[in-house]
């Protein structure tokens, strides 16, 4: 079974709609991770998490919004969608494994479509 | 504002040959360098990473070539092959940043039989 699991894999939605994407891991790790990935940009952090009570804004908070809702599960919201938010969405979990070597795990992704 | 910089966008090579992949940062305070891999339908994984303090560092074909004076690191793929057809992104982490990375854009290589 995969260690880092995100639904839905593929979503249609109409421009307004607000939608949420979720995200669970069985690895055990405290930090938890969504991204963007557009063609030619590369992966964009949009919020991360180091445990349940931290939630910090990455590169392109905007228009986002998160949940941590307990250690393994970590939620991303898009309070109304808009067309420029089509893109891959990934989520990512690690843990430091000494002298600041960190490993990312990531899910394997969802595809979104706003219309 | 861009802080790694990935080149080329594309890359096709004949099976058997070299692939290079090259990036390059501004942020000194960046202390570790890892390498992404991404199959198509997958996200990306970990392929091999570096630290500044060391100039190489090999795993079977791939090899992370690091430059620190010219602020520059490179992936080497040594006799490419079919399978090693995927994305590949390079990354930079710093610590004065709770160790977020920062993600090149993307190479997009492709391995002809």
């Amino acid at each position: 079974d995969a260690d880092v699991t995100q639904t839905p894999r593929n979503r249609i939605t109409k421009t307004g709609k607000r939608i949420m994407l979720e995200c669970s891991q069985t690895k055990g790790h405290d930090r938890m991770y969504w991204y963007r990935q557009d063609p030619g940009l590369g992966l964009r952090l949009i919020y991360y998490s180091f445990d349940v009570k931290d939630i910090n804004k990455g590169e392109i908070s905007d228009g986002y919004s998160v949940s941590r809702q307990a250690q393994a599960k970590f939620s991303l919201s898009l309070e109304s969608a808009i067309p420029n938010q089509t893109a891959l969405y990934f989520c990512a979990t690690s843990a430091l494994v000494g002298r600041g070597k960190e490993t990312q795990y990531f899910g394997p992704g969802t595809r979104l479509l706003v219309l | 504002q861009q802080q790694v910089k990935q080149s080329p966008q594309s890359l096709i090579v004949q099976k058997g040959g070299i692939s290079i992949i090259n990036c390059a940062y501004e942020n000194t305070a960046f202390d570790y360098f890892p390498w992404y891999q991404q199959f198509p339908g997958k996200g990306p994984a970990l392929l091999i990473a570096i630290r500044p303090d060391v100039s190489e560092k090999k795993e079977g074909r791939f090899t992370i070539s690091f430059n620190k004076s010219a602020k520059q690191f490179s992936l080497h793929i040594m006799d490419s092959q079919p399978g090693d057809s995927a994305t590949y992104f390079c990354a930079a982490s710093d610590p004065g940043s709770a160790r977020q990375l920062t993600f090149g854009s993307g190479t997009q290589l492709t391995v002809l039989p």
